[in-house]
């Protein structure tokens, strides 16, 4: 069963404008970690934030904010003024234990791949 | 500081043939991670390194995959009789592993190509 979903597969917005990119996880762990992560088209992954099950304080750095809402299961991940840089494939993921021998394998959405537009 | 690091970054194949993939993780990180991420779709566990052993390797996909970290530093990811399904972005990340939240850093990848 899938355990990260992001319904949008591809998005594409004009430079400006605000984007939300959705994210729905499924797990039955109590503790339990999100990440979002960008993949721009040179290849490798990079981290843009964790959060852990604790915690729904909502986040702004600059122009990203990401909205977690447990009720919702659900951990979206916002844009303000996008730019033609924010172009990439964005990958929501969820950590969480696989056995006590574990660390925190990652489980990835598929991803949304984002085009800004100029 | 140096991130991590893959070798190489392309791979070409042809089916049946042996490789190996290379990992260099972050100065100091104890945990280390192997993902394939084929076209189209998000990363996929392959095996987790606490140090030395591989404490978890429940993604493998069959017992044409192995992976090694001798010294708990770099890892070598095996791959025997390669087959045209095993072509994907094969990806390393390694984390503090101080606690179970690290964050995980990725390399670059390796793109695997079997022909």
């Amino acid at each position: 069963a899938q355990k990260v979903t992001q319904a949008q597969t591809e998005i594409s917005v004009v430079e400006k404008e605000d984007v939300t990119l959705d994210c729905v996880y499924e797990t039955r762990d109590t503790t339990y970690y999100l990440f979002w992560y960008k993949q721009p088209p040179s290849g490798e992954l990079v981290f843009l934030i964790r959060r852990n099950s604790f915690d729904e304080q909502n986040e702004i750095s600059g122009r990203y904010s990401w909205n977690f809402q447990k009720s919702t299961s659900s951990f979206n991940f916002t844009i303000t003024a996008s730019q033609v840089v924010d172009s990439a494939v964005y990958f929501c993921a969820l950590s969480e234990s696989r056995n006590s021998n574990s660390g925190y394998a990652l489980n990835f959405g598929k991803g949304t791949s984002l085009l800004v537009t100029p | 500081g140096a991130g991590v690091s893959q070798t190489p970054s392309n791979k070409v194949t042809e089916k049946g043939k042996y490789v190996e993939l290379r990992c260099d993780p972050i100065s100091g990180h104890t945990a280390l991670y192997w993902y394939r991420q084929s076209l189209g779709q998000g990363p996929e566990f392959l095996i987790y390194f606490q140090g030395t052993g591989a404490a978890d390797d429940s993604g493998l996909p069959n017992d044409r995959f192995f992976a090694v970290r001798p010294e708990g530093s770099v890892s070598t990811l095996k791959i025997q009789r390669t087959e045209r399904g095993d072509s994907a972005v094969y990806l390393c990340a390694s984390s503090l592993g101080e606690t179970r939240t690290d964050t995980q850093y990725f390399g670059p990848g390796t793109r695997l190509t079997v022909l």
